[in-house]
């Protein structure tokens, strides 16, 4: 049983630029939330998808932007990258709400 | 406004020690809490929820952790701690009202040989 994958698992991009960072939650799950980790902090919350609708969102700009497809996998979108963008950014999948969450290992972006 | 709070940065214990990792949450409803490990280069990996009921959840590794309402406190402890137990370990709090899980800053346990 395959869990939480996520692609790609390093990416360097420069400022203004964009990005798209992909997840596949684990098998049977429906729900899945992004989680911005940046160096020496938790986790803060993005947004969470189910039913491919956006659920909830964290205090994040308009500059992150998600899309659920009808197989559950789901996209986050970073548009105009700030270097304060360099992170790990976490998926995690679920079944409903916040019933246990999995994680994968992470996408960590570099802006230059 | 809700947050947690894990007092300890670092952590060094020696290894066959004892350990006990505070959190202490603010939160307006019934919380449900949550410990996650993280090792170098991984995902977080779920030790222990608390979501109701007996006070005193066990987990996974040997790990357990005691909610205390009254002191708004969630600390993760475990007996003996074997070398492969050095990560860094994060509390995190939401509700069934609310999907969006607020985590601590995370502490590094350090394990002495």
């Amino acid at each position: 049983d395959a869990g939480v994958t996520q692609s790609p698992t390093h990416l360097i991009k420069t400022r203004g630029q964009q990005v798209t960072l992909r997840c596949s939650p684990k098998s049977g799950h429906d729900t899945v939330s992004w989680y911005q980790q940046a160096l020496g902090q938790g986790p803060q919350f993005i947004f969470q998808y189910y039913e491919e609708e956006e659920r909830q969102r964290g205090n994040f700009p308009d500059r992150f932007s998600g899309h659920q497809f009808p197989n559950y996998s789901s996209e986050l979108n970073v548009n105009a990258l700030l270097l304060g963008d360099s992170a790990l950014y976490l998926c995690a999948s679920s079944l409903g709400g916040l019933e246990t969450q999995y994680f994968g290992p992470g996408t960590r972006l570099l802006v230059l | 406004a809700q947050s947690v709070t894990q007092p300890d940065i670092h952590i060094t214990v020696s290894e066959g020690a004892s350990l006990e990792l505070r959190c202490n949450y603010s939160y307006g409803a019934t919380p449900y809490l949550f410990w996650y490990v993280q090792s170098p280069g991984q995902g977080l990996q779920l030790l222990l929820k608390y979501f109701s009921g007996d006070t005193l959840v066990q987990g996974i590794k040997g790990f357990e952790a005691e909610f205390k309402r009254s002191q708004s406190s969630f600390n993760l402890r475990k007996p003996s701690v074997h070398w492969s137990d050095a990560a860094e370990y994060f509390c995190a709090v939401g509700s069934d009202s609310n999907y969006q899980l607020i985590w601590g800053a995370g502490t590094k346990l350090i394990i002495k040989p």
